[in-house]
């Protein structure tokens, strides 16, 4: 199974703080996409890291992969209340864990 | 707006009922999907159809049932619901065939929240 896996399950930061979610995988890939989740809200595409690329910025977001390790990870820098969300990856067939619940305290 | 949109939003229903969820995308997406999501959050791929046609098609009972009258729309029936089909069930598209999907990211609906009572 392609299906990414994010870890921690569950992260809890002060406003301005960087936070940092995990995602492994266990077979080889084309892509990998992150995800945000609001509470009650459909997923909201962020990024796409290509299996070629080692790392992609967006805004305060920065996605590494590396593809010996089978994982990735997100960071986002000076994070706010706002960006409270589960945060998924994916790989190529599209399959989602059960995210990162994120919790940014003001 | 572009989007893909999902109705209803909320629906609760007694069991043994049937009921249907409708999802429509403006973006000239070519593939669309049904996703389940449970208690914890987990996503799990239901359907996918690309042009009308259906293409996967996961261990999901046979009271689900897909049904894509054009590439735009993708609609979810469930017959003699049961409690435990109770979750979040999101609609989404993507751009081009599905052998194509890991190019592009996917755009979801705001989800439809079923409770079966």
């Amino acid at each position: 199974s392609q299906q990414g896996e994010e870890d921690p399950q569950a992260l809890s930061i002060q406003e301005g703080e960087n936070a940092t979610m995990n995602c492994s995988y266990k077979t080889s890939i084309n892509n990998l996409q992150w995800y945000r989740q609001n509470s009650g809200r459909g997923l909201v595409h962020l990024i796409l890291i290509r299996s070629n690329e080692r790392e992609k910025h967006s805004g305060r977001l920065r996605v590494t992969l590396d593809t010996s390790k089978k994982s990735s990870s997100l960071l986002i820098t000076a994070s706010r209340a706002a960006d409270t969300a589960s945060y998924f990856c994916a790989t190529g067939d599209m399959r989602f864990g059960a995210g990162t619940r994120l919790t940014v305290k003001p | 707006d572009t989007a893909v949109s999902q109705t209803p939003k909320y629906l609760v229903t007694q069991m043994g009922n049937d009921k249907s969820i409708k999802c429509e995308q403006n973006l000239g997406h070519d593939t669309m999907y049904w996703y389940k999501q449970d208690s914890k959050k987990f996503l799990k791929i239901m359907f996918s159809y690309n042009n009308k046609e259906l293409i996967i098609n996961e261990t999901v009972p046979n009271r689900f049932s897909p049904k894509s009258p054009d590439k735009a729309h993708l609609n979810l029936h469930i017959n003699s619901l049961e409690l435990g089909d109770s979750a979040v069930y999101f609609c989404a598209s993507s751009q081009g065939a599905l052998r194509d999907r890991h190019l592009y990211g996917y755009t979801f609906g705001s989800g439809t929240r079923l409770t079966v009572v």
